[in-house]
């Protein structure tokens, strides 16, 4: 079946600008997270979703981000007045159920604020 | 503070050679160790994961050993080729937050 699916795969901004990284996780999986990774660094969590569940957001850095998630499915970061580090890969990954259950990522969008 | 820290942060391995790869942790509440490889360009995926209930995982090549007591696992990847040429992350989960470690960047040397 489709694995998760991100859009766009690149994308270049000016610092200041507002952004939207898109996610589409694997049907039926009820956990969704977003992390970041920089450049030869881990991953870095950022959001949780869970069902209808409040999300997690204890891993957002500052309150220029933030994320949704329409319809317990499709999901987007958005980061604005972006600024020179955020430049990272944004990965999203989803789990069946999110307990311990295996994450799968997507390919992640390569983000490049000049 | 790192949840979990793992070492080396690179490894040159030659070919047919043992790789092994280790991680520390300190919160004894987690309860699910996966432990990732990514390719450049592409996402993590999940290669092997063990829970805290056993102290050896083996699939094909590769082998997770669990140290409860110490609060370390690691990554042994037997009989090593150039196509495992990746990095990889270990991973630790209480209940549904996942922390990863820095990741290990491995070279097999045909």
């Amino acid at each position: 079946g489709a694995g998760v699916s991100q859009s766009p795969s690149n994308k270049v901004t000016e610092k200041g600008k507002d952004v939207e990284l898109r996610c589409d996780p694997i049907s039926g999986h009820t956990a969704l997270y977003w992390y970041r990774q920089s450049l030869g660094q881990g991953l870095e969590f950022l959001i949780y979703f869970q069902g209808n569940s409040a999300p997690d957001k204890s891993g957002l850095p500052s309150d220029r981000f933030s994320a949704e998630r329409t319809g317990g499915s499709v999901s987007t970061l958005t980061i604005q007045r972006t600024q020179q580090e955020d430049s990272a890969v944004y990965l999203c990954a989803s789990s069946r159920s999110g307990r311990g259950e295996t994450q799968y990522f997507g390919p992640g969008t390569r983000l490049l604020v000049l | 503070q790192q949840q979990v820290k793992q070492s080396p942060q690179s490894l040159i391995v030659q070919k047919g050679g043992i790789s092994i790869i280790n991680c520390a942790y300190e919160n004894t509440a987690f309860d699910y160790f996966p432990w990732y490889q990514q390719f450049p360009g592409k996402g993590p995926a999940l290669l092997i994961a063990i829970r805290p209930d056993v102290s050896e995982k083996k699939e094909g090549r590769f082998t997770i050993s669990f140290n409860k007591s110490a609060k370390q696992f690691s990554l042994h990847i037997m009989d090593s080729q150039p196509g495992d040429s990746a990095t990889y992350f270990c991973a630790a989960s209480n209940f549904n937050k996942f922390y990863f470690g820095s990741g290990t960047k491995l070279n097999v040397k045909p």
